[in-house]
């Protein structure tokens, strides 16, 4: 299997753009997380999702952020209106039967100018 | 959600054995103790996983008392290659797992 894909690798975007993050899971897995890395907050859980339902969103840091997941082999996190401390690593992760091992993309480098 | 602390920042020379040390006082019963690495524009990569006792696999050891309130990630003989953010998560496999400050590892030649 290729792993987690994510795409793009980077993305660099005027404040109040529209930010779509693109993910595609392991083949199987059932359960896709959606994280954000920067260096004052460090990793921060936003969303996960089993057999593409939203189960925890907690960690969705406002209503400019949205997450979904259409079928098993796809998932998006939008950003509308982007703003200049959105500017962050974004990462995909899924895992198999729980949450105990997860297997990571490489990320999105999100850049909001 | 057990809460975890480990050092900020451990140095390390090639070759060496290094151990890294996570406390986890609160650990419930049903929580595992996994332990993921991070290299610098990667995602972390998992390492190891254990419940009690001794883990081993081809990467490295887990060790974890009778009491389960700390653990100790062991990396044999470290490379340059080993530089990375050391993460320890504790928590069972139904709840999501929380990733701290972890410890960054840094090996010298």
């Amino acid at each position: 299997d290729a792993g987690v894909i994510q795409s793009p690798r980077h993305e660099v975007t005027e404040m109040g753009q529209e930010v779509t993050l693109r993910c595609k899971p392991i083949s199987g897995h059932d359960y896709l997380f959606w994280y954000r890395q920067t260096m004052m907050r460090g990793l921060e859980l936003l969303i996960y999702f089993n057999n593409n339902v939203p189960i925890d969103d907690s960690g969705m840091p406002e209503d400019r952020f949205s997450a979904k997941m259409p079928n098993a082999s796809f998932s998006t996190l939008k950003i509308q209106p982007s703003e200049p401390r959105d500017s962050a690593v974004y990462f995909c992760a899924s895992s198999f039967g729980g949450l105990g091992i997860q297997y990571f993309g490489a990320g999105t480098r999100l850049s909001v100018l | 959600l057990a809460k975890t602390t480990q050092p900020i920042s451990m140095d390390s020379y090639e070759g060496q054995e290094v151990n890294i040390t996570c406390s986890h006082n609160n650990i419930a019963t049903n929580d595992y103790i996994t332990w993921y690495q991070q290299f610098p524009s990667q995602g972390p990569r998992f390492i190891i996983q254990g419940y009690k006792t001794k883990v081993t696999n081809e990467v490295a050891s887990l060790f974890i008392p009778a009491d389960r309130k700390s653990s100790t990630l062991s990396l044999p003989r470290v490379s340059l290659s080993d530089t990375a953010v050391y993460y320890c998560l504790v928590g069972a496999h139904t709840d999501k797992l929380i990733f701290g400050t972890g410890t960054r590892l840094q090996v010298f030649p």
